[in-house]
């Protein structure tokens, strides 16, 4: 089966702009998370999907952030405006099961440089 | 406050040297905890989980981990490290909140 993906692989964009990721997650997945990892510190959890609901944004950072799992199949992640403190890697993951028995699948990440 | 602690940001050793790596958790319940690892240019690959019944739980590419629970612990081990074993690794638990909290890392390095 395809793993999860995401798009792009890197991004590098100045303070101010637009920055929208996108992740696909494995086929059939319902949950589909975001986590990010600043540089030198841990991987955080931002948001949990379960279908096109959002069931768990307690990690979103602040309004600039905005998810969407439209129709529930891929997810994007819009950064507007970008900041020098959004540096670091997203990663998407998915699983079947929302009761965190099932192990979560990531994506490769998507390295974002806010300059 | 519930959390995951790595005391050790970076180890080295030679290849064919046994190998622990160190894991302490925060959290009033059994959770549900799982050792990842993350090669140069790739996602976060599972190695191993432990949900309940035996302690010590064998994973992928020759790892194992033990869960202590009177010392809230979860350490990875390995018993002959390969030059492809040079990741970093992740320990993390699942608990009520249902996403993972994940420590630090540990960055691996491998000696010929």
């Amino acid at each position: 089966e395809a793993g999860v993906t995401q798009f792009p692989s890197h991004s590098v964009i100045e303070k101010g702009q637009t920055v929208t990721l996108r992740c696909d997650p494995i086929s059939g997945h319902d949950n589909l998370y975001w986590y990010r990892r600043v540089m030198g510190k841990e991987i955080k959890f931002l948001l949990h999907f379960v279908k096109e609901s959002k069931q768990d944004e307690s990690g979103m950072p602040n309004n600039r952030f905005l998810a969407e799992r439209t129709g529930g199949t891929y997810s994007t992640l819009k950064v507007q405006p970008a900041e020098l403190e959004d540096s670091g890697v997203y990663f998407c993951a998915s699983s079947q099961d929302p009761r965190g028995r099932s192990p979560l699948h990531f994506g490769n990440g998507t390295r974002l440089t806010v300059t | 406050a519930q959390s995951v602690t790595q005391p050790d940001i970076h180890i080295t050793v030679s290849e064919g040297a046994s190998l622990e790596l160190r894991c302490n958790y925060s959290y009033g319940a059994t959770p549900y905890l799982f050792w990842y690892v993350q090669s140069p240019g790739q996602g976060l690959q599972l190695l191993l989980k432990y949900f309940s019944g035996d302690t010590l739980v064998q994973g992928i590419k020759g790892f194992e981990a033990e869960f202590k629970r009177s010392q809230s612990s979860f350490n990875l081990r390995k018993p002959s490290v390969h030059w492809s074993d040079a990741a970093e690794y992740f320990c993390a638990y699942s608990g009520s909140a249902r996403q993972l909290t994940f420590g630090s890392g540990t960055q691996l390095t491998v000696l010929p």
